[in-house]
């Protein structure tokens, strides 16, 4: 079982839906947690940190829950622009934890 | 403010013959990292440097890669001999807090093919 695995996709939705895509990992030590898009031959971007509470951007919400080992993002009235890939980042706490890349999700966004 | 910085942004090669990249991070930026991308994955961790020490380089292929962060700032990436196998995207990222959870920038990347 890969530490951090996503959902490759493509997920293919309507402009102005709702979409969501979760991300798991295997080490229940993971304490950081992040969301990061990449565009096409692009280096990726940082989208959102995920809090234990919680964090929410605009149209962007991401969650986490700890007890199913999972991070997920939702994005709402999606845009033409939200096309890309999503990556999530899941690391520990200390300076000497790993830091591990999923291979990312496709999302993309259709007229 | 000026982002991370890669260089060359393209490199075609061939296999046995050596490479290097070089990184400059964002200013101020105390951790460095290495990244090696491929195609359809998301970026594997080569080594991570907190300054000029290299706190993780347990992904790095020592037989032929090596990389240096002299006076904790720029780093070089070197690969020799370069085998058909290494063709990738070589991404540097830099980060404003020591590992843990800070957030990383990301250079442009190196794109690499070896022939």
């Amino acid at each position: 079982r890969k530490e951090v695995e996503q959902d490759p996709g493509p997920f293919n939705v309507p402009e102005g839906a709702t979409v969501a895509f979760n991300c798991t990992y295997s080490n229940s030590a993971s304490q950081s947690f992040f969301w990061y898009r990449q565009d096409c031959r692009k280096e990726p971007k940082l989208l959102m940190s995920v809090y234990s509470s919680g964090n929410e951007d605009g149209r962007f919400t991401a969650q986490l829950n700890r007890a199913s080992q999972y991070i997920s993002l939702l994005i709402r009235d999606s845009k033409l622009s939200d096309s890309a890939t999503y990556l999530c980042v899941v690391s520990g706490y200390s300076s000497a934890s790993k830091i591990i890349f999923g291979s990312g999700t496709r999302l993309s966004i259709r007229p | 403010e000026a982002g991370v910085v890669q260089s060359p942004r393209y490199k075609i090669i061939e296999k046995k013959q050596p490479v290097a990249f070089w990184c400059n991070p964002i200013s101020g930026h105390n951790t460095l990292y290495w990244y090696l991308q491929n195609l359809g994955q998301g970026p594997e961790l080569l080594i991570r440097y907190e300054n000029e020490e290299a706190v993780d380089d347990s992904q790095l292929p020592k037989d032929r890669f090596s990389a240096e962060r002299l006076k904790g700032v720029d780093s070089t990436l070197k690969i020799q001999p370069a085998e058909l196998g290494d063709s990738a995207v070589y991404l540097c990222a830099s980060s404003p807090g020591q590992g843990r959870g800070y957030e990383q920038y990301f250079g442009p990347g190196t794109r690499l093919t070896v022939t």
